[in-house]
Parts: structure tokens; sequence; C-alpha cells
């Protein structure tokens, strides 16, 4: 069966440190990846998506950069954090291959506070 | 560009009862819409999806999901609420052309009173 790791659980940083969150999936091969942010326990914004190793879609202009070195590992990183990007980061995976009706699997997520 | 709109922030029932989470939805092409609840601190979990057939989808704990294209709407429902239903419910949308991105309503609290 599939399973999603994310990590580290729950991260304190000071504002302009470097930040890297990781995500791999384990049982399946070529996945779609997402890396969405929850603020305030509401609402999901999509940050980056990736169809493939090496494909970064990214849907909101920030200081995140996201990166796929291996086919099931997801990167999700900051040279510099700011204080507004505290929240919950949740990695997700979906079939791959062109299969587009396949639901959105998640880790347990990484709760971020910037201080 | 496609979207969501849970215009419930929070729904209140009591146990037994039946419930209602009401979503409605906006994309160009064919919509593939799905169901997540979240418990807290914990990532989503996946409840149910329409892509196309059947308007009733059946999901996981009873869950069931109305879908209708002439109000664009994707309505949650049980048929009797559980005090451990409680939690928040996530409608989303994919855009069923071909696009890879899922989009999500802001959600809403169900709560279920004893």
């Amino acid at each position: 069966s599939q399973t999603i790791h994310q990590w580290p659980a729950t991260l304190v940083q000071p504002v302009g440190s470097p930040l890297s969150l990781e995500c791999t999936v384990e049982g399946t091969s070529n996945p779609n990846l997402y890396w969405y942010r929850q603020a305030a326990g509401r609402g999901l914004q999509l940050l980056f998506y990736s169809v493939g190793i090496g494909q970064i879609s990214s849907e909101v202009p920030q200081n995140l950069s996201a990166s796929r070195p291996q086919d099931r590992q997801f990167i999700l990183s900051s040279k510099k954090l700011l204080l507004s990007d505290s929240g919950f980061y949740l990695c997700a995976w979906s079939v791959g291959g062109g299969t587009y009706n396949s639901p959105l699997h998640f880790g347990n997520g990484t709760r971020l506070t910037v201080t | 560009a496609q979207s969501v709109a849970q215009p419930e922030d929070q729904v209140n029932v009591a146990e037994g009862n039946p419930l209602t989470v009401k979503c409605t939805y906006s994309v160009s092409g064919n919509p593939y819409l799905f169901w997540y609840v979240q418990y807290p601190n914990r990532g989503l979990q996946f409840l149910l999806k329409y892509i196309t057939g059947d308007n009733l989808v059946k999901g996981s704990y009873g869950f069931e999901a109305e879908f209708n294209k002439s109000q664009t709407s994707f309505h949650l429902k049980k048929p009797s609420a559980l005090v451990s239903d409680s939690a928040l419910y996530f409608c989303a949308v994919r855009d069923g052309a071909g696009g890879f991105k899922t989009i999500f309503g802001a959600g809403t609290r169900l709560f279920v009173k004893a």
C-alpha cells in the first residue's frame, strides 16, 4: 500500500532563516506531488505541484520554492523566512501518468511558526 | 479558473439527525469533485469523489454526496450524524479537461452534539 511521509511535524524558525521541508511517497511510481499551505485551520492554498522529476509548477509568487530531485521526493524550501510564512504545510500525492480522477492523499503536515 | 464555495463556516446538528454540508463550484470543463475531512492537527482524508455517472455518490463512514449540474453543487450528506463526525470538511474541484490542480473550498466545521 502507498504511504506518504512528511517531516518535521513541527518547526519553529526565526525570521530570515532558511527552510527545508521534505515529503516522500512509498508504494507508487511517478506520482503527482503537491504542496499546500493551510492558514488558521481553514482553507488550503495550492503552492506548488509536480507531475515529474524536475517539473515544478508554481501557483503563488512568494519567497518559497519547491524541488523534486527524485521521483517520490518533494522538497519545499525558502532562503529567508518571513513572519507571513507561518502556517500548516501539507504535502499530498495523487496517481500520476495522466490520471486526472485520482484523489489527493495527504501527509500529516508540518506546523511552521516563524518568530 | 476553477473555484469552490462553501457558504457555511459552521454547521451544527444533533446526533442522530441528518446532516448536509453545502458546496458549489465553478470550472470551465467537466468537474471532478471531491470531499475530504480533517481532524485537528492532521492531514486531510479523502471521503468520496464524483467523476461521472450516477449523481449520488457514496463514500466512507456512511457519507454520500449529490452532484447537481444545473445548480453546480455537490452537497455532502449523511442520514444520521455521529458525535465522531465532528471535524472540518473540505470540498474540492479539479477541471476534468485535463488539469492536475485541485482547488479547495474554505472548509466547513461540523459540530455534532450528543
